[in-house]
């Protein structure tokens, strides 16, 4: 079993609907929640970062995470064409441990 | 924030053949990190190099193979060596500045 799972997609959806991408985990001392966007032929960039439990919102982006059921989701309202792009997740134990990946999820937006 | 390069930002290499990837970060940085991101699949982690050490390769991943240069704080080198169509992937230079930052990645293909 990954330590972190991520449904791959492709996922399309119209422009303006609203998105939700998740992640699972098995870790239980992750305590760092990160999520990455990283557009075609370019490196990841950091999008949204939580500590522990809870909710951050971020203009359209809302992260999320439960750390009862190992789950972290990634929200976007709104949706626009330049949010397609794969979406990653990432975890970590402690501010000075290595981050674990998820595999990303391809979303395109449909105009 | 970083800005991080890399080059070359794409090669075709025959088997057999070794490439030496190129990262310089705009100001200095105590460690630098290579990735690895095959297709479909998570970054992975091969090494993180610090200044004036030996690089510590991460399980899988061994120096023959990979191995890293780190002269001065803002520049490292990977190499691929005695490439296999196996070795074709996007390697990422990535470093923590606060948060992790990626560099556009350098995208091999081995034939």
């Amino acid at each position: 079993q990954k330590e972190v799972e991520q449904d791959p997609g492709p996922l399309s959806v119209p422009e303006g609907a609203i998105v939700s991408l998740n992640c699972t985990y098995s870790n239980s001392a992750f305590q760092y929640f990160m999520w990455y966007r990283q557009y075609s032929r370019k490196g990841p960039e950091l999008l949204m970062y939580t500590y522990s439990s809870g909710n951050k919102e971020d203009g359209r982006f809302t992260a999320q995470v439960d750390k009862s059921s190992k789950y972290i989701s990634l929200f976007i309202r709104d949706s626009q064409p330049s949010d397609s792009a794969t979406y990653l997740c990432a975890m970590r134990e402690s501010s000075a441990s290595k981050i674990i990946f998820g595999s990303g999820t391809r979303l395109s937006i449909r105009p | 924030s970083a800005v991080i390069s890399q080059k070359p930002s794409r090669d075709i290499c025959q088997r057999g053949t070794s490439l030496t990837i190129q990262c310089q970060v705009d100001s200095q940085v105590t460690m630098m990190f290579w990735y690895r991101q095959q297709p479909g699949q998570s970054l992975t982690l091969i090494a993180t190099a610090n200044q004036g050490s030996e690089a510590t390769y991460e399980s899988g991943f061994v120096i023959d193979k990979f191995p890293i240069s780190r002269p001065n704080l803002t520049f490292s080198t990977l190499t691929v060596s005695n490439m296999s169509p196996e070795d074709s992937s996007i390697y990422l230079c990535s470093v923590i500045r606060g948060e992790q930052y990626f560099g556009p990645g350098t995208r091999l293909t081995v034939t």
